[in-house]
């Protein structure tokens, strides 16, 4: 079935840029909505934003001015980029598909990347 | 953006018991409501999509139900394994809000 993996640094400086790839495996990455999500320590989880089939993205307000989320249908991939990254943006991030364009709940999930911002 | 609020944020519960728990939307969402299940150091996983429907391969323990602002998770005789963190979602507007966890311990 399919699998999605992150992959990027485990660390990351303070003011710089976090770039984390998620690469689709065993089927399609057209079709679907497909969104980055985060989870700082111990605490609950965050929609960071998503990327459409079609290239379309929504972000999550307080993130906008920082985010781009980016498609490679030719690698089947899709990425993130966070700028300007503080200790606040340290988290387990994840990848995740939304398996329905109806209801759009995230039916498969990456295992997650640890992304620590510090100097 | 619509706030998702759970309760109780942490149960203790036994085996076999039967747990409940409820999310409440700021506003009404109709049935754009998920529940996902996370153990330590793993992703989420999705049990429940459209606030009723089990996602294949999902115990049938567990079921989903209500519509517009209250919903509840109930898992209806606990197994070790289901011993985890349960979080609510709304996929009714952007941004997407997930609400802010139960965890459901020994």
């Amino acid at each position: 079935q399919v699998q999605l993996q992150e992959s990027g640094p485990e660390l990351v400086k303070p003011s710089e840029t976090l770039s984390l790839t998620c690469t689709v495996s065993n089927g399609s990455i057209g079709g679907y909505y497909w969104s980055w999500i985060r989870q700082p320590p111990g605490k609950g989880l965050e929609w960071i934003g998503y990327i459409d089939y079609s290239g379309s993205t929504n972000y999550n307000f307080p993130l906008t001015s920082r985010v781009t989320i980016s498609l490679d249908m030719s690698k089947s991939q899709f990425s993130l980029r966070l700028t300007s990254v503080t200790a606040a943006d340290t988290a387990v991030y994840y990848c995740a598909r939304h398996g329905d364009l109806i209801y759009y709940y995230m039916d498969v999930w990456g295992k997650g990347t640890t992304v620590t911002v510090s100097s | 953006d619509i706030q998702l609020t759970q309760s109780p944020s942490f149960l203790s519960a036994s085996l076999r018991d039967r747990v409940i728990i409820t999310c409440r939307a700021s506003r009404g969402i109709g049935n754009y409501l998920a529940w996902y299940q996370q153990k330590p150091g793993k992703a989420p996983k999705l049990l429940i999509y459209a606030a009723s429907t089990l996602q294949s391969g999902v115990p049938s323990r567990f079921s989903g139900s209500g519509s517009g602002t209250e919903f509840t998770l109930t898992i209806s005789s606990l197994q070790p394994e289901d011993f985890a963190t349960y979080y609510c979602q709304q996929l009714n507007s952007y941004p997407l809000t997930f609400g802010g966890g139960t965890k459901v311990d020994i």
